[in-house]
C-alpha cells in the first residue's frame, strides 16, 4: 500500500487549459511538498505547505489536512509546464508519490 | 551559486564493483539526503544527515553507506554493487530536515551489469 497516491497518473491537456493534479495520503504529516521533474530528470521543489493554500505565478497548491488531500492547479497551462509532478509528505519520515506525467499540447 | 552538485552524472559498474557518489551543496544547509528513483516507484530515501556529524538510515539503506564529510559534502558508497542497485540517484539538501523545502541535485544514472 502506498502512503501517497496521486491522480491521474498521466494527463494530456491543450495549451491554456486549467489543470488539477490530486494527492491523497494516509499517514500523519507535518508538511506536504509538490515537486516538478523536468523531462531531463532534474527535480525542483515548487511548494511546501502545511495548511491552506499557496500561489506562485500560475501554480496554486491547496491542502485539506482533515481529508488528507492536496491539489496542485495550473492555470493557463503552457507546453513548458510539461513535466512529472510529484507529491511528497514529510513528518518523521518522507513518502513520495509516483508522480503525474503532464503533457501540454500547443 | 551552484546549488546542489553531484558527480558523476552517469556510471556503469559490473556486479561486485564498488563506487562512491559525490554530492556537495553551497547553500549552507544543515540537512542532506540521498534518494533513489526507480521506474513506477516514488523517490525513496536511502540515508539522510540531519546535521554535520550525524547520519541516519532511510527507507532503503541496505547495500549502501554514507559519509557526511563536512557541512557541504555528503557521499554515498556502494561497497559491492548489485543489479538491483541500478537506479537514478538524487542528492538533496534543506535548511533543517524533512519539514523544509528541499533542493535537489541533477541526479546520477547508475547501471549495474
Amino acid at each position: 500500500k502506498n502512503e501517497v497516491e496521486q491522480s491521474p497518473q498521466n494527463l494530456t491537456a491543450q495549451e491554456g487549459e486549467f489543470i488539477t493534479i490530486n494527492c491523497s495520503y494516509s499517514v500523519g504529516i507535518s508538511a506536504l511538498h509538490w515537486l516538478q521533474q523536468h523531462p531531463g530528470g532534474g527535480i525542483v521543489s515548487l511548494f511546501m505547505l502545511s495548511s491552506g493554500k499557496k500561489k506562485h505565478g500560475r501554480l496554486i497548491a491547496t491542502i485539506n489536512i482533515q481529508e488528507k488531500h492536496s491539489s496542485l492547479h495550473i492555470t493557463a497551462s503552457h507546453p513548458r509546464d510539461s513535466a512529472v509532478y510529484i507529491c511528497a509528505v514529510s513528518g518523521i519520515k518522507a513518502y513520495f508519490g509516483t508522480g503525474t506525467s503532464l503533457t501540454v499540447i500547443p | 551559486n551552484a546549488g546542489v552538485t553531484q558527480t558523476p552524472k552517469f556510471q556503469v559498474l559490473k556486479t561486485g564493483q564498488s563506487m562512491t557518489l559525490q554530492c556537495a551543496q553551497d547553500m549552507n544547509h544543515n540537512s542532506m539526503y540521498w534518494y533513489r528513483q526507480d521506474p513506477g516507484m516514488g523517490l525513496r530515501l536511502i540515508y539522510y544527515s540531519a546535521s554535520e556529524g550525524t547520519t541516519d538510515k532511510g527507507e532503503v539503506p541496505n547495500g549502501y553507506n554514507v559519509s557526511r564529510l563536512n557541512k557541504r559534502e555528503f557521499s554515498l558508497r556502494l561497497e559491492s554493487a548489485a543489479p538491483s542497485q541500478t537506479s537514478v540517484y538524487f542528492c538533496a539538501s534543506s535548511t533543517g530536515g524533512l519539514l523544509f523545502l528541499q533542493f535537489f541535485g541533477p541526479g546520477t544514472r547508475l547501471t549495474v551489469l
